[in-house]
């Protein structure tokens, strides 16, 4: 069964606290993995998508990067507007419908001044 | 980037009335919708995509005949709850793939504001 699995499920850190978000997955073959942000009451924001273990992406202050089980998400130096709840999703490599992702349950990041 | 827009933001409705959610991709055509519902602290689940000119595909367990879809055009797909309950109060969020090319997985998934239902 496919699952994906975030840790922690909150986080806080204090301005300029660098730290890393972790999404673990297990499905039968990956066609894409996928981050986003979510702010209370809106929908998801999207971030990155990352295809194949080695791939790293950048925006601002987040990096992304994935490997065969896992992908991490570095946050930078956050600052307080960072503070959301970031999700992690998979699309795996099975059935042909495009864009049926997987989501973990995300992980509340608070950064305090 | 690609913009989807849902209306309404919040509805309220009484027990046993049915409410409709409209999904809307404001700058590109998307054939396939996705309807998502979300649970506070919990993941986005799936419950169904939405197909321009044909029948909406259901995830086990959730029921068609409550959940109506409806894609009738290239840019807009609707969601219909029909005699609410209070167990169907949620976050509904709609998303659409922007650009696709022979199945490979091109574009990206971009999510409505969603839609806060609560039944009373």
């Amino acid at each position: 069964e496919d699952q994906v699995t975030q840790s922690p499920e909150a986080l806080r850190l204090q301005e300029g606290e660098s730290s890393s978000l972790n999404c673990s997955y297990t499905v039968s073959g990956l066609r894409g993995l996928f981050w986003y942000r979510q702010d209370p009451g809106k929908g998801p924001e999207f971030l990155f998508t990352l295809y194949s273990a080695g791939e790293e992406k950048e925006k601002e202050r987040l990096k992304a990067t994935l490997t065969k089980k896992e992908s991490f998400l570095h946050i930078t130096a956050p600052k307080p507007e960072d503070s959301a709840t970031y999700l992690c999703a998979v699309q795996p490599d099975r059935g042909s419908t495009l864009g049926r992702l997987y989501f973990g349950r995300g992980t509340q990041l608070t950064v305090w001044p | 980037g690609a913009v989807v827009s849902q209306h309404p933001s919040r509805v309220i409705c009484k027990s046993g009335t049915s409410v409709k959610i409209e999904c809307r991709s404001l700058d590109f055509q998307a054939t396939t919708m996705f309807w998502y519902r979300q649970f506070p602290k919990q993941s986005l689940m799936l419950m169904a995509t939405s197909n321009e000119g044909s029948k909406a595909t259901y995830e086990q367990g959730v029921e068609k005949d409550k959940f109506l879809i409806n894609h009738a055009s290239l840019t807009l797909s609707t969601l219909t709850v029909t005699s609410a309950h209070p167990e169907d109060s949620s976050f509904y969020i709609c998303s659409a793939r922007s650009g696709t090319s022979g199945g490979a997985l091109t574009g990206e998934l971009f999510f409505g504001e969603g839609s806060r239902l609560t039944v009373l």
